[in-house]
């Protein structure tokens, strides 16, 4: 069975454009999340979406930052007026239970380099 | 503020050997702690998983011990193999909080 896709994998922009992240998540799965690592640092949360809602967005850095989830399905993560010290792998984690206690299962990622 | 911390950033260990891989929380509400195995250029893959209720969680070669009253949880490896070669990230979450608090990780190194 299919697992959680990412695209694309390597994204190298300038600092100043706006990028878009896309996530698959494992069909039927109702709960997504977004991550992202920074070098040498542990996975930070940025938001959780059920359905198409998204009722925790408290992870996001700045208002450069939105994501958006339709049909409970794809998501878009999207990076307005990039900085540089918004480089970093963006991992995207599906599941099928909420509650908090959920495995939650992951992407490979987007690493994303800005210039 | 690191919510979960895990003090070592690298192991290495002999095949055939255990590892120990520790971990430390300070929020009390957490009551449901993950480790998940990262290879490069690959997402994390989820391991196991102990709730608050338990203080140990075996499966297979991997067993996770909870210590609540120190805010401390070990996943045991044994015996090692070159597979397990990877960075091992710790997690963890409380009911009703949808989101995993990570770790920085340890990169463990089996070593042939």
């Amino acid at each position: 069975g299919a697992g959680v896709s990412q695209s694309p994998s390597n994204k190298v922009t300038e600092k100043g454009k706006d990028v878009e992240l896309r996530c698959d998540p494992i069909s039927g799965h109702t709960a997504l999340y977004w991550y992202r690592q920074s070098l040498g640092q542990g996975l930070e949360f940025l938001i959780y979406f059920q359905g198409n809602s998204a009722p925790d967005k408290s992870g996001l850095p700045s208002d450069r930052f939105s994501a958006e989830r339709t049909g409970g399905s794809v998501s878009t993560l999207t990076i307005q007026r990039t900085q540089q010290e918004d480089s970093a792998v963006y991992l995207c984690a599906s599941s099928s239970q909420t509650g908090g206690y959920n495995e939650q299962f992951f992407g490979p990622g987007t690493r994303l380099t800005v210039l | 503020d690191q919510q979960v911390k895990q003090n070592s950033p690298s192991l290495s260990v002999q095949e055939g050997r255990i590892s120990i891989l520790n971990c430390d929380y300070t929020n009390s509400m957490f009551d449901y702690f993950l480790w998940y195995k990262k290879y490069p250029a690959e997402g994390p893959t989820f391991l196991i998983s102990i709730s608050s209720i338990k203080d140990k969680n075996e499966d297979g070669r991997f067993t996770v011990f909870l210590n609540k009253s120190a805010k401390h949880l070990s996943l045991h490896i044994v015996p090692s193999q070159p597979g397990d070669s990877a960075v091992y990230f710790c997690a963890a979450s409380y009911f009703g909080n949808e989101k995993l608090t990570f770790g920085t990780g340890t990169r463990l190194t089996i070593i042939p």
